[in-house]
This record gives structure tokens, C-alpha cells and sequence, in this order.
């Protein structure tokens, strides 16, 4: 099993759609868990840390269900400059374990 | 502003040269990293350093060499030894004691082909 598994995308939704990704890791052991979001040859940054407790920033709801060792990410009312590559990250350690990436495009 | 700086942006290296990539920081973070990413593919750890004069080999550090010889700088070579070296290289720091509270900061990252 990966450490860090996405949906493979990509995914193309139409403007104003809620888009909703998942992320499994393996590491029963990791204690911080964040998405990031990387543009089309840009590094990638930070988008939001997520707590067991889930927090939501504006459009977008994380999740964290360390039973089922399961993330997610939704966006709400998606906007065309919402088009990256979110990346599901967790850190097993003093160290970032990091997805592959699901690629979003929103279509107008 | 703090931040981090890669450079160059853009390198082009000739089979059997080594080359170096910049990496500088003043955000005062103690850990320092180094990833590789190839198209459609996730991010490969190569090196870390968690404090200066000490440093660790990733996941992926045959063909790499680096240095920490100052907290703001870890400067990456790709020797001739790297096979496949045309990749997307990212430099990132954090916070040692909290990284898992703020993740990581990246540089802009360097392009390397070779030609």
C-alpha cells in the first residue's frame, strides 16, 4: 500500500460545483495532516492544515478520520482559479510524506 | 519579506557536468529539504538537514550531494553520477520544532535539463 493515496483525477468541474477529494495514508503513526495546492509548474503552498476536529476556511471544508486513516478536501462553490493540483500531505515524522496529486480543472 | 530563494530558475546541464542549485532562506528555520518532482508524479524526498552541519539522505540520494554549512543555505549538486537528472527540483523549510503545525515553505524551484 502507498503511504499517501489519491484519486487519480483529473476532475473537471463546471463553475460554482462542489468538488470533493479523498486521500488515504498508511501510516497509522502520522500526527499532522495538511493539503496543498500546486499550480501548473509552480511549487506547491500550503492551502490548509486539517484537525481531527475538521476546520473549514472560507469555501473549503477539510476532514480527518484517523480510524479509517482517511483525509478529505472539499470546495464549495468552485471558482475557475480553483483549477491546481491539490496534493494530500502527511507527516509520519519530523518529515512530509506527500500524494501524487488530483488535478482540478474548472470549466466555465 | 522572508522567504525562501532557488536559483537559477532555469538550468541546462551537459551529460557528465555536475551542477549546483542554490537554495537560501531567512525565515530562521532549522530544517531544510530537498525534492524532486517529475511530470505527473508526486514530490521525492533526496536530502534534509534538521540542523546545520548535519544532514540526511532521502528516499531518492544516489547521484546528490549537499551541503550545511550555514542555517540559510543548502545548496544541492546533481553530479554526473545522477542518470536521469531533467526533473523539477524544489527546495523547503520549516520550522523544526513545529513543522507539524505549518508544513513547509517552498522555493520557486529550478528546472534542470540536460542537454
Amino acid at each position: 500500500r502507498k503511504e499517501v493515496e489519491q484519486d487519480p483525477g483529473p476532475f473537471n468541474v463546471p463553475e460554482g460545483a462542489t468538488v470533493a477529494f479523498n486521500c488515504t495514508y498508511s501510516n497509522s503513526a502520522s500526527q499532522s495532516f495538511f493539503w496543498y495546492r500546486q499550480d501548473c509548474r509552480k511549487e506547491p503552498k500550503l492551502l490548509m492544515s486539517v484537525y481531527s476536529s475538521g476546520n473549514e476556511d472560507g469555501r473549503f471544508t477539510a476532514q480527518l478520520n484517523r480510524a479509517s486513516q482517511y483525509i478529505s478536501l472539499l470546495i464549495r462553490d468552485s471558482k475557475l482559479s480553483d483549477s491546481a493540483t491539490y496534493l494530500c500531505v502527511v507527516s509520519p515524522s519530523y518529515q512530509l510524506t506527500f500524494g501524487k496529486g488530483t488535478k482540478l480543472s474548472v470549466i466555465p | 519579506d522572508g522567504g525562501i530563494t532557488q536559483s537559477p530558475k532555469y538550468l541546462f546541464r551537459k551529460e557528465g557536468q555536475n551542477v549546483t542549485l542554490s537554495c537560501e532562506q531567512n525565515l530562521n528555520h532549522d530544517a531544510m529539504y530537498w525534492y524532486r518532482q517529475d511530470p505527473g508524479q508526486g514530490l521525492r524526498l533526496i536530502y534534509y538537514s534538521q540542523i546545520v552541519n548535519d544532514f540526511q539522505k532521502g528516499d531518492i540520494a544516489e547521484g546528490y550531494s549537499v551541503s550545511r554549512e550555514k542555517k540559510e543555505s543548502f545548496p544541492l549538486t546533481v553530479t554526473s553520477a545522477q542518470k536521469n537528472p531533467t526533473a523539477f527540483y524544489l527546495c523547503a523549510s520549516s520550522m523544526y520544532a513545529r513543522q507539524g503545525d505549518y508544513g513547509y515553505t517552498f522555493g520557486s524551484g529550478t528546472r534542470l535539463t540536460v542537454v
